[in-house]
């Protein structure tokens, strides 16, 4: 399985401000996710960072709010942007092969004041 | 979109019984199944996978997978208070990518 190192950990961030969050792979894979586990809840999926393309999103997350980029194989970054509370979760970065099993990053536990 | 159900708990049981964990799946031709552990404040972590109707075995740990009743679930022998955690069934997406996860079942092992 990969190493995945995410940063931050977690953060207190204002409300109306941005967020990037970094996932660093330490080797080549394909597919990269992002995912946001809201507190008590389990994982929803964000989008597929794309390699060298637009990030694929999912049905109720748009680029405005979650912007996210990947500029090689190794490297992904989420932006959580213009904050409200409601914003508050954890979100997790991870890698996988097709039909294959996913590996996770240490989450970012982010919350919004 | 596929969906994944999931008995939220808790499960309780005590320390040295079976911890019997299931999940149904509402795609009948989804292919990969897995489970993952998450401990509180920690991200998941991969137990099982299985892909073919069947038990499959590793250490305490047994999978159960029966696609005709699309049904998944997981065994868990000689239950361990380390084993308390949420227990998250996931299912691979239709483009073949990305998991979708049930809600997950908390499970409570008392000694």
């Amino acid at each position: 399985s990969a190493v995945i190192s995410q940063k931050p950990s977690r953060d207190i961030c204002q409300r109306g401000t941005s967020l990037t969050i970094q996932c660093q792979v330490d080797s080549q894979v394909t597919m990269m996710f992002w995912y946001r586990q809201q507190p008590g809840q389990s994982l929803t999926l964000i989008a597929t960072a794309n390699q060298g393309s637009e990030a694929t999103y999912e049905s109720g997350f748009v680029i405005d709010k979650f912007p996210i980029s990947r500029p090689n194989l190794t490297f992904s970054t989420l932006t959580v942007s213009n904050m409200s509370p409601e914003d508050s979760s954890i979100y997790l970065c991870s890698v996988s092969r097709r039909n294959t099993e996913a590996f996770f990053g240490q989450g970012t536990r982010l919350t919004v004041v | 979109q596929k969906e994944v159900e999931q008995n939220s708990g808790p499960l309780s049981v005590p320390e040295g019984a079976i911890a019997s964990l299931n999940c149904t799946y509402s795609d009948r031709v989804s292919q990969s199944f897995f489970w993952y552990r998450q401990y509180s404040g920690k991200s998941p972590e991969l137990i099982m996978s299985i892909y073919s109707n069947g038990d499959k075995e590793d250490g305490r740990f047994t999978a159960q997978l029966n696609k005709a009743s699309q049904y998944v679930s997981l065994l868990i022998r000689d239950s361990q208070p380390s084993d308390s955690a949420t227990y998250l069934c996931a299912v691979i997406n239709q483009a073949g990518t990305a998991l979708i996860f049930g809600k997950g079942t908390t499970l409570s092992v008392s000694s």
